[in-house]
């Protein structure tokens, strides 16, 4: 069955340091893993993908994910967390018949100024 | 380029009205998708829809739930006979070709459905 998990519902974080938000997945055949981004009442912002290539991907805002095989983990990381960044993230990887994505509960991260 | 539009944005029914939520996709977008949000949940797929055709509707409700995209115009969700389960946030996506799985989807800004 495909599945993603996000181990934390919520990540803390000072402004200025480093963010990482964990996710792991289970898909049969190719991982294609997604981030997004929630704000409140609003809808969902694509952030980045994999899907082959480089394991490490930049996408918006500053964010990069590290896409790691073995590990079977997608997670979102930020060198220099802004209290703007404070939103509901969420990880998706397709699912099997390619045409879903398949979301969690997704993690509330929380910046302090 | 206008984004996807959802309407109305939020709507208020009583037990046993029905709900009819109306999706625009992206300019150029033939697929179209719809996911729900129940409070302190994820998004759940419900239904994949191209132009005149439901491709994949395996996390629809069998009862009561029902989805179109017509060639003209927008794709709509019809809830029959509400109940207050019922009652999330309800997100429409388009991707200009699904079944190419690089694609990612482009979400609208959601219905809020409350059930009274």
């Amino acid at each position: 069955a495909q599945s993603v998990a996000q181990p934390e519902d919520q990540v803390n974080v000072a402004e200025g340091n480093p963010l990482t938000v964990k996710c792991t997945y289970s898909v049969s055949g190719n991982p294609y893993l997604f981030w997004y981004v929630q704000y409140p009442n609003r809808g969902l912002q694509f952030l980045l993908k994999y899907i082959t290539g480089d394991n490490l991907v930049k996408g918006s805002y500053g964010f990069e994910a590290e896409f790691n095989k073995s590990q079977t983990s997608f997670h979102l990381k930020k060198p220099s967390a802004l209290v703007s960044d404070s939103a509901l993230y969420f990880c998706a990887p397709y699912g099997q018949a390619g045409t879903a994505l398949i979301f969690g509960k997704g993690t509330t991260l929380s910046v302090s100024s | 380029n206008a984004g996807v539009m959802q309407n109305p944005r939020h709507l208020v029914r009583r037990r046993g009205q029905e709900a009819r939520l109306r999706c625009s996709p992206m300019k150029g977008h033939s697929h179209v998708y719809w996911y729900r949000q129940l409070p302190e949940e994820g998004l759940k797929f419900m239904v994949y829809l191209q132009k005149e055709n439901i491709i994949d509707e395996s996390g629809m409700p069998k009862e009561r739930f029902s989805a179109e995209f017509p060639k003209e115009g927008p794709s709509i969700l019809r809830i029959q006979q509400v109940v207050r389960g019922d009652s999330a946030a309800y997100f429409c996506a388009s991707s200009p070709m699904a079944g190419l799985v690089i694609d990612e989807q482009f979400f609208g800004p959601g219905t809020r459905l409350t059930v009274l």
